[in-house]
């Protein structure tokens, strides 16, 4: 299993829906999860953090973990045209007394909203 | 606040040369690393330091080396540069249990 999983897009919405984007890691001793933004020629942007099990909303966006399936998702609500972006899944993970240090990326979602 | 600085934003290298990206930080974070992205894929990381005098491999580290002098300065050297080395280069830093912040990316095209 690759250590940081996303599942292959591209995935296409109409304006309106939601959006699911789901991400898996091998890591089960990581502790904090991240979801980036990339709109293209541009540089990853962070759109959530979540470190504990369940649910955390931010405005249209709600991140939802659960460690025990070793699974992370984004939804997106009322999605826009300019949500239209590759969505990165990101997991530090290795070890040491100052924490985790690396940080891996999944391949990304590229997330298109039809109008 | 300047966060993460990258130069140069592009540049055009000619087989068998060799560079040095730039990578800067104001936010005096530990953690700071280079990754690579090619066209439709993630990002790859090629180096990463947890701290000043301390680097270590990343996944696809070879052709690249790197130095952490100070806390805010990790310049990633491409030796002999090979057309493979055509790439977006981001360079990243982060603290503990935090979020990385990226700089702008280097579009670099080995010809």
């Amino acid at each position: 299993q690759k250590e940081v999983e996303q599942n292959s897009g591209p995935l296409s919405v109409p304006e309106g829906a939601i959006a699911s984007l789901n991400c898996t890691y091998s890591d089960r001793g990581s502790q904090s999860f991240f979801w980036y933004r990339q709109y293209s020629g541009k540089s990853p942007e962070l759109i959530m953090s979540i470190y504990s099990n369940g649910d955390k909303e931010d405005g249209r966006f709600t991140a939802q973990l659960n460690k025990a399936s070793q699974y992370v998702s984004l939804l997106i609500r009322d999605s826009q045209p300019s949500d239209s972006a590759t969505y990165l899944c990101a997991v530090p993970r290795g070890y040491s007394g100052a924490g985790s240090y690396q940080l891996t990326f999944g391949k990304g979602t590229k997330l298109s909203v039809i109008p | 606040n300047a966060g993460v600085t990258q130069t140069p934003k592009f540049h055009i290298l000619k087989i068998g040369q060799s560079m040095t990206l730039q990578c800067t930080q104001d936010m005096n974070h530990n953690y700071m690393y280079w990754y690579r992205q090619d066209p439709g894929m993630g990002l790859k990381l090629i180096y990463y330091s947890v701290g000043a005098g301390i680097t270590d491999k990343g996944e696809v580290p070879n052709g690249y080396n790197v130095s952490r002098s100070t806390t805010e300065d990790f310049p990633l050297r491409l030796e002999l540069a090979a057309p493979s080395q055509t790439s977006v280069y981001f360079c990243a830093s982060r603290d503990t249990g935090m979020e990385a912040f990226f700089g702008q990316g280097t579009r670099l095209t080995v010809v």
